[in-house]
């Protein structure tokens, strides 16, 4: 089965500075996706980026950037120019691209990052 | 504008009561999830549904149940026999290999 790790329970980063919240993964697959959301005090889940594993380029969104080391099984998330409402709980998740009895391969969560900005 | 509703907002049950979770979309995706969200816990699949009148029971699926009559649809009942269902409760739905899109939740407390 696979696993996904966050080993950072809290994170704090001064405004416009840069931070980087760790993943890990545990995964017997050669392909599959990753996303991190975001769940900030309203509690909304919000898709922050996705990456194909088959893809070597590491995804960008504005801010948000990857670090995808597939041969590691990590996938660590990069806020530049942090602001205050990048503070929020963001969650890796993991989803096979196979299909197993009929799934199309559910989201696997891992525990989140807290994450702080400071002003 | 397209998105997933999730009511009420907040549900009281008061102990050997069922409830039932609304969680409705107009995006048009085949597939619908349930999780559970405990506090300092990622989110844990309850139930999905690929298809109409077709759904897969989740990592913890005991003490819920749910239906799947319309592609927009996807209620969740919180039975009796869930011992500890104070949580909060995501709805999502996708299309295909996308990513999921989550409604805004539902706080439910057990008094």
């Amino acid at each position: 089965a696979q696993t996904v790790t966050q080993s950072q329970p809290e994170m704090s980063v001064q405004e416009a500075e840069t931070v980087t919240l760790s993943c890990t993964y545990d995964t017997s697959e050669s392909d599959y996706y990753l996303f991190w959301y975001k769940q900030p005090p309203s509690r909304q889940m919000i898709l922050v980026i996705r990456q194909e594993a088959y893809k070597q380029q590491n995804a960008t969104e504005n801010r948000f950037s990857v670090n995808f080391q597939k041969a590691a099984k990590s996938f660590s998330l990069k806020i530049s120019d942090s602001q205050l409402g990048d503070a929020a709980m963001y969650f890796c998740a993991y989803r096979s691209a196979y299909l197993y009895g009929g799934s199309q391969g559910n989201l696997i969560f891992g525990k989140g990052t807290k994450l702080s900005v400071k002003p | 504008d397209g998105g997933i509703t999730q009511s009420p907002k907040y549900l009281f049950r008061k102990e050997g009561q069922n409830v039932t979770l609304s969680c409705e979309q107009n995006l048009n995706h085949d597939a619908m999830y349930w999780y559970r969200q405990d506090p300092g816990q990622g989110l844990r699949l309850i139930y999905y549904s690929q298809i109409v009148n077709d759904f897969q029971k989740g990592d913890i699926a005991e003490g819920y149940s749910v239906s799947r009559e319309k592609k927009e649809s996807f209620p969740l009942t919180v039975t009796s026999a869930q011992k500890n269902p104070t949580a909060f409760y995501l709805c999502a739905s996708s299309i295909g290999w996308s990513e999921q899109f989550f409604g805004p939740g539902t706080r439910l407390t057990v008094l």
